[in-house]
């Protein structure tokens, strides 16, 4: 059972164009959407949260949008850089469970 | 401050043999959970502590285990290693849950 369904698998996108990352999830006891930013060789890093009172956060470029009857978050990615290649996941928890079920991740490319 | 370190970095063992690593999290934070990382099956949780209790274990053998000491650092050991083991084993501290911070991981290679 695919609890968290993280989209696309890969992106490609220009230097200064917006990526998109999807994440929907089943459990509705989940309470805490955040993203991290993993780079080759390195542990994932908190790039940004959410909790399900708001439907939109945003610091600097990146912003989350939350939809709680869809079941769905997403991740937005402004004016993209090269230096925000990474691979993105989505790790949704809640309901007092005390663990972070990770999507699959999105490897992101930004070319220059 | 000083950010989650893990030891060793990098290990190689063998098949059939035990093996334990190391966490250090942020100091102040309480919390410390334990990630498994394959390209197969991506991030997976293991368990996770706070204040020495572990409060939730993921689905893995009976031969991953942990614990958590006084001073908040924490261990992790398999035994009786199989192949399937090779990994990058993450862990990440947090005040008290929410906002992990991870470490570098420690790359196991099983031969």
């Amino acid at each position: 059972q695919q609890q968290v369904k993280q989209s696309p698998q890969s992106l490609i996108v220009q230097k200064g164009g917006i990526s998109i990352i999807n994440c929907a999830y089943e459990n509705t006891a989940f309470d805490y959407f955040p993203w991290y930013q993993q780079f080759p060789g390195k542990g994932p890093a908190l790039l940004i949260a959410i909790r399900p009172d708001v439907s939109e956060k945003k610091e600097g470029r990146f912003t989350i949008s939350f939809n709680k009857s869809a079941k769905q978050f997403s991740l937005h990615i402004m004016d993209s850089q090269p230096g925000d290649s990474a691979t993105y996941f989505c790790a949704p928890s809640g309901g007092s469970n005390y663990k972070l079920t990770f999507g699959k991740g999105t490897l992101l490319t930004v070319n220059p | 401050k000083a950010g989650v370190t893990q030891t060793p970095r990098y290990l190689i063992k063998t098949r059939g043999q035990q093996v334990t690593l190391s966490c250090s999290p942020i100091s102040g934070h309480r919390s410390v959970s334990w990630y498994q990382q394959t390209p197969g099956q991506g991030l997976q949780f293991l368990f996770e502590y706070f204040s020495e209790t572990q409060r939730n274990k993921g689905n893995f053998p009976g031969r991953f285990s942990g614990r958590q000491f006084s001073n908040s650092r924490s261990e992790m050991n398999v035994s009786t290693l199989e192949l399937g083991d090779s990994a990058l084993y993450l862990c990440a501290s947090s005040q008290s849950f929410y906002e992990q911070y991870f470490g570098p991981g420690t790359r196991l290679t099983v031969t």
